[in-house]
């Protein structure tokens, strides 16, 4: 059974533009939850989407975003990038809630906001 | 609220010896899950084991042990007879059932260097 997958792997961008990152959910799994790693602040829940609808939301501005499609593929937006939006931003999913069954992350996007 | 402790920044070991790696855990709730997971260098992370908060029975799987303790809050990661490979970042995560917003906090991680 294939993994998850995201795209790109690597992304460079500019302070201002925007970005979407791309996940595909291991087949049969229908959460799907975004996670950015930094250094300094870690781990930290972006937010969570289940048969199309965001459950929850992490604290994150506005500028982050995301939305998944019928075939539980997800996507998640950043607008007007920040210098501190840099970071390994992880994809994981997850059967059903997160809670009740263990997440299979994918290898990340590298976002550099220059 | 929920949080969850890695007091240990980065460990080093000589290969084949013993190490435990601690995580505390903070919730209200009665139900909750703990999660190992581990972060090589290449970035993805690997689930290692789930435990329910009604299940304290201790766990092995092959070089690696989880010691789960209710009283003490806290479910410590053994890896037994280290390798090179073992080398990674190791994150203990929270689940509380009864949260609405269901989501997972990580602590910070232990960095683990197995030294051949």
């Amino acid at each position: 059974k294939a993994g998850v997958t995201q795209t790109p792997r690597y992304l460079i961008k500019t302070r201002g533009q925007q970005v979407t990152l791309s996940c595909s959910p291991i087949s049969g799994h229908r959460s799907v939850s975004w996670y950015q790693q930094t250094p300094g602040q870690g781990l930290q829940f972006l937010f969570e989407y289940f048969s199309e609808t965001q459950r929850n939301k992490g604290n994150f501005p506005g500028r982050f975003s995301g939305r998944q499609f019928s075939n539980s593929r997800s996507e998640m937006n950043v607008s007007t990038l920040e210098l501190g939006d840099s970071a390994l931003y992880l994809c994981a999913s997850s059967l059903a809630s997160t809670g009740l069954y263990e997440q299979y992350f994918g290898p990340g996007t590298r976002l550099t906001v220059t | 609220a929920q949080k969850v402790t890695q007091a240990q920044t980065e460990i080093s070991v000589v290969e084949k010896e013993d190490v435990t790696l601690d995580c505390v855990y903070e919730t209200r709730d009665t139900t909750y899950y703990l999660f190992w997971y581990k972060q090589p260098p290449s970035g993805e992370l690997v689930f290692l084991i789930r435990r329910n908060s009604f299940d304290e029975q201790n766990e092995i799987s092959g070089r690696y042990s989880w010691n789960f303790q209710k009283s003490t809050s806290s479910f410590n990661f053994t890896i037994t007879a280290s390798q090179v490979v073992d080398s990674a970042v190791y994150f203990c995560a929270l689940s509380e059932a009864e949260n609405r917003d269901d989501k997972i906090i990580f602590g910070k991680g232990t960095r683990l260097h197995i030294l051949p």
